[in-house]
């Protein structure tokens, strides 16, 4: 079972509030990845990270920033939230080119 | 042309049938494959892994891989309606081993009718 978290679950904000989604691994995994996926809809890549100090955009236009200090941490941050980024944010790691891992998600709604 | 291609469904079984879901990839050096399922809300599990030509069995879930034809497949035997979900597959994509991403393809939505 693959050892990854993200918090919170669930989030309901209103808009032009300034938003992390923290994602955490204790696997000692060098790459991770954030993805926004709406119901029903494909996986959307919207920012990676290859190990620390090392990030880049997605296939996906995201306005949301992302950081890597620390090989187990990946929090992504909006700074001012509207309705159209209300989605399902996953968050997943992989050691090198081993299968890739995913937390439980964490489902946004901005009002 | 998508560098991973899954046909979308939905694919109807019956209870008890055998599910095949395909997928094609573009980049002819891949050597990783990977079948995700998805439900509903849910975010993707890994259910299967491949590397080599051939099949793959685990349980009544079998992966085949052909690498001359770009193409990868997942068959699930005596099909449970448990297993309805959405299935990806998932293509490590690039020479370069340190620069590899996996790419996923759009899935495939799987119902099993009781």
């Amino acid at each position: 079972e693959a050892d990854i978290y993200q918090t919170p679950r669930y989030l309901v904000i209103g808009t032009g509030k300034k938003i992390t989604l923290e994602c955490s691994q204790t696997m000692g995994h060098d790459k991770m990845y954030w993805y926004q996926q709406d119901p029903g809809m494909e996986l959307h890549l919207i920012h990676y990270s290859y190990g620390v100090n090392s990030t880049e955009k997605g296939d996906l236009s995201s306005e949301s920033t992302v950081s890597r200090i620390r090989t187990e941490h990946f929090p992504l941050t909006l700074e001012s939230a509207r309705p159209s980024h209300t989605s399902q944010y996953l968050c997943a790691s992989r050691l090198g080119n081993q299968p890739q891992h995913f937390g439980d998600g964490t489902r946004l709604s901005i009002l | 042309q998508k560098e991973v291609e899954q046909n979308s469904g939905p694919l109807s079984v019956p209870e008890g049938a055998i599910a095949s879901l395909n997928c094609t990839y573009s980049d002819r050096v891949s050597q990783s494959f990977f079948w995700y399922r998805q439900y509903s809300g849910k975010s993707p599990e890994l259910i299967m892994s491949i590397y080599s030509n051939g099949d793959k069995e685990d349980g009544r879930f079998t992966a085949q891989l052909n690498k001359a034809s770009q193409y990868v497949s997942l068959l699930i035997r005596d099909s449970q309606p448990s297993d309805s979900a959405t299935y990806l597959c998932a293509v490590n994509i690039g020479r370069s081993q340190g620069a590899q991403k996996l790419v996923f393809g759009q899935g495939t939505r799987l119902t099993i009718n009781p």
